[in-house]
Parts: structure tokens; sequence; C-alpha cells
């Protein structure tokens, strides 16, 4: 079975931007959530989706968004970006029922 | 507010030796805790969870303990090996855990 797939690996972008990064589950998997991890804040939970409906949401300011397709793939949405944006973007997949999360290998997003 | 400690940021051990790991948990009342391993560049991996109503859980050579009256877990890896130098993040959970909330992690090196 294919793990988490996250697209595009990395991404250079530059202050004032905006930016869309896509994930897909594992097949069969209906919750998919995103977390940022920087070195100074480490892993932080952004949003959680299930069934194309937003179910959790963390602290993060609204230029964070995002959406769930009818076949869970994911996509988070960065506007207005700034240097403190930089980081390591991560989703993960969950199935219903089960409390593990599988993570995908993350999105480098660098911002200038 | 809830906050999660892992004990020192770097933990060196030598080879064959046991690792142990500390979670520590405050302003929280976890159902379960889970153990995730990441290593550089990439998403974190699941390796354990334990229940509240657990007091011990192992797999292969890892084990976990869980003192909801210390508010503390403790993480053991047995016999270790170079392969096992990564960081170890704890993630203490209630509900349906869709939202983790992680510890900065500990960075384990195990020198050969």
């Amino acid at each position: 079975k294919a793990g988490v797939t996250q697209t595009p690996r990395y991404l250079i972008k530059t202050r004032g931007q905006q930016v869309t990064l896509s994930c897909s589950p594992i097949s069969g998997h209906r919750s998919v959530s995103w977390y940022q991890q920087t070195p100074g804040q480490g892993l932080q939970f952004l949003f959680e989706y299930f069934s194309e409906t937003q179910r959790n949401k963390g602290n993060f300011p609204g230029r964070f968004s995002g959406r769930q397709f009818s076949n869970s793939r994911s996509e988070m949405n960065v506007s207005t970006l700034e240097l403190g944006d930089s980081a390591l973007y991560l989703c993960a997949s969950q199935k219903q029922g089960y409390n593990e999360q599988f993570f995908g290998p993350g999105t480098r997003l660098t911002v200038l | 507010s809830q906050k999660i400690e892992q004990n020192s940021e770097a933990l060196n051990i030598q080879e064959g030796k046991t690792a142990t790991l500390t979670c520590n948990y405050t302003n929280y009342s976890p159902a379960y805790l889970q153990w995730y391993r990441q290593d550089p560049g990439r998403g974190p991996v699941f390796l354990l969870l334990i229940r509240e109503n657990e007091k011990e859980k192992r797999k292969e050579r890892l084990k976990v303990t869980f003192d909801t009256t210390l508010k503390q877990s403790l993480f053991h890896i047995t016999a270790s090996q170079p392969a096992d130098s990564a960081t170890y993040l704890c993630a203490p959970s209630s509900g349906s855990a869709r939202q983790l909330t992680f510890g900065s992690g500990t960075q384990l090196t195990v020198l050969p």
C-alpha cells in the first residue's frame, strides 16, 4: 500500500507570495491533518479534515487555509507569505477508528 | 496551559546499552500517549501507543511505560544500535487524537 505523498517536496517563494501544498493520504484514510515544523516551535498542528470538512484547527492566522476533496486528497494554502513561514510542512493521514497517524515526507518551504 | 517536556534535547549512548527517554506532561489528562520516531528531513513514524489503563507496552526492542500519577511516560530502547539514532517525539492525546500535540523531541545518538 502506498504511503502518504506530498508535493512538491521543496519550494522557494518570496515574501508576499502565496503557496499551495498538496497531500495524498493512504488509500482508505479519510482524515488528513497538517502540521508545521520549525526548529524553534517544533511540530505544531495546523488543521484536520475529514470528509471534506475541517474538524479541528490549530492556533494559526487566517493566512493558513486548507481543503479536502472527495477523494480525500488535501491541499493547504498560505497567502501573503512571511519569512517566518519557512518550515517543513507535514501532512498525516489517519484511518477512522485508529489513533496512529501516518506522515508524509513533508514539503520544505523556504521564504526569501 | 498544556505543556509537554521531553528530557534533554540530545542523548548519547553506547551501542548495546539501553536508552531511556522521558516525556512529562502537565495540565493534561491524556487517554493515551503515542511515541514517534523522526529522521532528519523526513516525517515522523509511529512507533507505539499506550493507553491510560496500561502500565507497559512492548514491541520488539521497544518498551513504553505510562504513569498517570506522575504524568510521565518512559520510552526504552534495549540493545540499542546506531540505526536507532533519530529524534523521538511523544504525543499525549485525549479523545480521538486527531489533533496531536508533540513534545519538542529527544535526539538520540547511538555511538558504535
